[in-house]
C-alpha cells in the first residue's frame, strides 16, 4: 500500500443495520491515524485519533480499531441511524513528512 | 461549531487575479493547516504552520503562499489564478505541537470560483 485507501467507496444500509468500513495505509513511518465524519455541506468533524497498535476507540455507537503492523483500521457503526449518513474520512499522519494524507472516504447512506 | 473561522465563505474572481483567504484558529491552537478540495477529489494537504513557522509542505503550487501571524491567524494567498484553482479551501487547527497526535478542527471552508 503506497497511499491511504478506503473501502468501500460507498455503502447503502437500512436503519438499524450495523456496518463497517476499512482504511488501509502504509505501515512505515506511521505515527497516527485520524478518523473524521464529514456531512454534506459541512466541514469534517474529528471522531478519533489513534496511535498505538491494537488501539480501540469508541464514541457512542461508533468504534474504531487499529493495526499498525499490517496497516489498516476498521470503523464500525452499530445500529445505523439516518443521521449517521455522511462521508467517513481517514487520514494517516506521516511523522517524517509531518503531514496527514487522507483517503477518498467512504460515503454511508442510511435509509429509514 | 469547530471554533475555526474562515473568511470569506465564497469568493468569485477571474483568471489572473490574486486572492487572500483568511483563517482564525481555535483559541489556544498553535497549528494551522490548509487543504484544497477540488471537484471529485479528496482533501489535498497544502501547508502547515506551527506558532508562526512553516512546519510542513504538501502539494502547494508556487503561485500559492501562506503565512501565520503573531496573533496565530493565517492567510493563504493565491495568485495568477487559473480555472483549475476553483475549489473549496479548508483551514484546520489543532492543539499540541502539531505532530499528528491531536485531532484537527476544520473551518467551514472558502469556496473559490474562478470565472
Amino acid at each position: 500500500i503506497l497511499n491511504v485507501e478506503q473501502s468501500p467507496q460507498s455503502l447503502h444500509v437500512q436503519e438499524g443495520d450495523s456496518t463497517n468500513f476499512t482504511c488501509s495505509f502504509p505501515s512505515s513511518n506511521f505515527y497516527a491515524l485520524h478518523w473524521y465524519r464529514w456531512e454534506t455541506a459541512k466541514s469534517p468533524e474529528a471522531l478519533f485519533v489513534m496511535t498505538l497498535n491494537g488501539d480501540e476507540k469508541k464514541k457512542g455507537r461508533i468504534s474504531a480499531t487499529l493495526n499498525t503492523k499490517e496497516g489498516y483500521s476498521y470503523l464500525y457503526i452499530k445500529g445505523s441511524q439516518p443521521e449517521d449518513s455522511a462521508t467517513y474520512l481517514c487520514g494517516r499522519w506521516d511523522t517524517n513528512a509531518g503531514k496527514s494524507t487522507f483517503g477518498d472516504g467512504t460515503t454511508l447512506t442510511v435509509k429509514p | 461549531d469547530s471554533g475555526v473561522t474562515q473568511t470569506p465563505k465564497h469568493l468569485i474572481t477571474a483568471t489572473g487575479q490574486r486572492v487572500t483567504l483568511r483563517c482564525s484558529p481555535r483559541s489556544g491552537d498553535l497549528s494551522v493547516y490548509w487543504y484544497q478540495q477540488s471537484l471529485d477529489q479528496g482533501l489535498q494537504f497544502l501547508i502547515q504552520y506551527y506558532n508562526g513557522e512553516e512546519r510542513a509542505k504538501g502539494n502547494i503550487l508556487e503561485r500559492f503562499s501562506a503565512q501565520q501571524f503573531p496573533d496565530l491567524h493565517s492567510e493563504l494567498n493565491l495568485s495568477s489564478l487559473e480555472l483549475g484553482d476553483s475549489a473549496l479551501y479548508f483551514c484546520a487547527s489543532s492543539a499540541g505541537t502539531g505532530v499528528g497526535n491531536q485531532p484537527q478542527h476544520f473551518g467551514d471552508g472558502t469556496r473559490l470560483s474562478i470565472l
